[in-house]
């Protein structure tokens, strides 16, 4: 089955970058859409963006002046990067796929704690 | 946006229990709401897509309902593992998913 694993560094200062990848294994990334949902300490799901195989994305409109997300097809790979982090962004960050563009997200990967803190 | 209530925040209930979550949108999303299921330090589970479909290999004793603005999820007898935070999300707005505040199944 479609298992997702997430990497990147769970530090980063503020005002850098925040960059998160999501490797997909056992289907080819053309086959789902592909999100970044995050999750701040004891609070709820905050939807960031989502990519198609085809780089067609759409990104959350509170964080789009900040958020790059972009797809490797050859790598059957896809990326978050969130500039200009402050505080705010420190949160658990999971990419997760949905089959179709209003499907749900039926396989998540394991999460990521990214803390920004100097 | 489309706004996403769920009531209570918080249930306590014991095993054996028949529980009821619901869910408000601030506007009709026709059938497009799915149930999630999140324990501590994992990632959230699908449960339940289109208000009422059942995610291959999940309980029978889960169950959706509902259609437009109101929806609930419904524990037919409570399991020591159902014990988790339930969250429900809107797919119809495409531009921007949203996602209920959770709420938090508790032991009683």
């Amino acid at each position: 089955q479609v298992q997702l694993q997430q990497s990147g560094p769970g530090l980063v200062k503020p005002s850098e970058t925040l960059s998160l990848t999501c490797t997909v294994s056992g289907d080819s990334i053309s086959s789902y859409y592909w999100s970044w949902i995050r999750q701040p300490p004891e609070k709820g799901l905050e939807w960031i963006g989502y990519i198609y195989y085809t780089g067609n994305t759409n990104y959350n409109p509170s964080l789009n002046s900040r958020l790059t997300i972009s797809v490797d097809t050859s790598k059957n790979q896809f990326s978050l990067k969130l500039t200009s982090v402050t505080a705010a962004d420190t949160a658990v960050y999971y990419c997760a796929g949905h089959p179709f563009i209003a499907g749900p997200f039926d396989i998540w990967g394991q999460g990521t704690m990214v803390t920004v803190s100097p | 946006d489309i706004q996403m209530t769920q009531s209570p925040s918080s249930l306590p209930a014991s095993v054996g229990d028949r529980v009821t979550i619901t869910c408000r949108a601030s506007q009709s999303i026709y059938k497009y709401l799915n149930w999630y299921q999140q324990k501590p330090g994992k990632a959230p589970k699908l449960l339940i897509y289109s208000a009422s479909t059942l995610q291959s290999g999940v309980p029978s004793r889960f169950s959706g309902s509902g259609s437009g603005t109101d929806f609930t999820l419904t524990i037919s007898s409570l399991q020591p593992e159902d014990f988790a935070t339930y969250y429900c999300q809107q797919s119809y707005s495409t531009l921007l998913y949203t996602f209920g505040q959770g709420t938090k199944l508790e032991i009683k």
